[in-house]
């Protein structure tokens, strides 16, 4: 069965590092989203990416962070400058469907947990 | 922004016990779907509701979407500890953002 594959599964960096986490989605999915969830909270959006370019995006999603589709397959999330409160699990997530007449379900990776120092 | 409320935040039940969890969003969505996270995974995609008032069963859960399309349960019939997890709905609004509610964690009793 096709999944989203992400990696790493668990990065730990100093405060004011930049991180990448990168994301495979499902090869046929044309929406992208990345989420995160704080130890024990809920999920939060954070952004959706559709077509190369950022559909919607979340107040939480401020200039320290970016999205990238660099080569077809791989969409990855950048925080150029870590803090404290960044630590958390990031999901990335693909569907097939979107936008206003979306029905599409989300796939979700098994995430990459980000600890910052 | 939208809000997507949901409770109750935890519920601990005894095994064959029902339960049930319930989303409340405060801007009409245009679809709610439902997703379980057990303890250390990821969520995973469970149903999503379209219509307004609909109702979708599979197996011992029972799914619902409110007429005004701005909430929405999940009922467990006789809970098993395969059950234990947590469920969230998530709301897609008109702005096609999907909107987590905090999740419910359930706890079986055995």
């Amino acid at each position: 069965e096709p999944e989203v594959t992400q990696t790493p599964s668990h990065q730990v960096t100093q405060m004011g590092q930049e991180v990448i986490l990168r994301c495979v989605p499902i090869s046929n999915h044309l929406y992208f989203y990345w989420y995160r969830q704080i130890l024990g909270q809920k999920v939060e959006f954070l952004v959706s990416f559709y077509n190369n370019e950022i559909s919607e995006k979340s107040e939480i999603f401020d200039d320290q962070f970016s999205v990238e589709r660099p080569d077809g397959s791989n969409f990855t999330l950048k925080i150029r400058s870590t803090k404290l409160e960044d630590s958390a699990m990031y999901f990335c997530a693909s569907s097939r469907n979107g936008g206003r007449a979306n029905t599409g379900e989300l796939f979700f990776g098994e995430g990459s947990r980000l600890t910052v120092l | 922004g939208q809000q997507v409320m949901q409770i109750p935040q935890y519920q601990h039940v005894q095994e064959g016990e029902d339960f049930t969890t319930y989303c409340n969003s405060s801007t009409t969505l245009s679809n709610i779907q439902w997703y379980k996270q057990r303890p250390g995974g990821h969520p995973v995609f469970l149903i999503q509701l379209v219509k307004s008032g609909e109702v979708k069963k599979q197996k011992r859960l029972t799914f619902q979407f409110g007429e005004a399309k701005k909430n929405s349960s999940l009922h467990i019939t006789a809970t098993q500890t395969t059950d234990v997890g947590t469920y969230f709905c998530a709301g897609r609004n008109r702005d096609d953002k999907i909107i987590f509610g905090k999740g419910t964690r359930l706890h079986i009793l055995p």
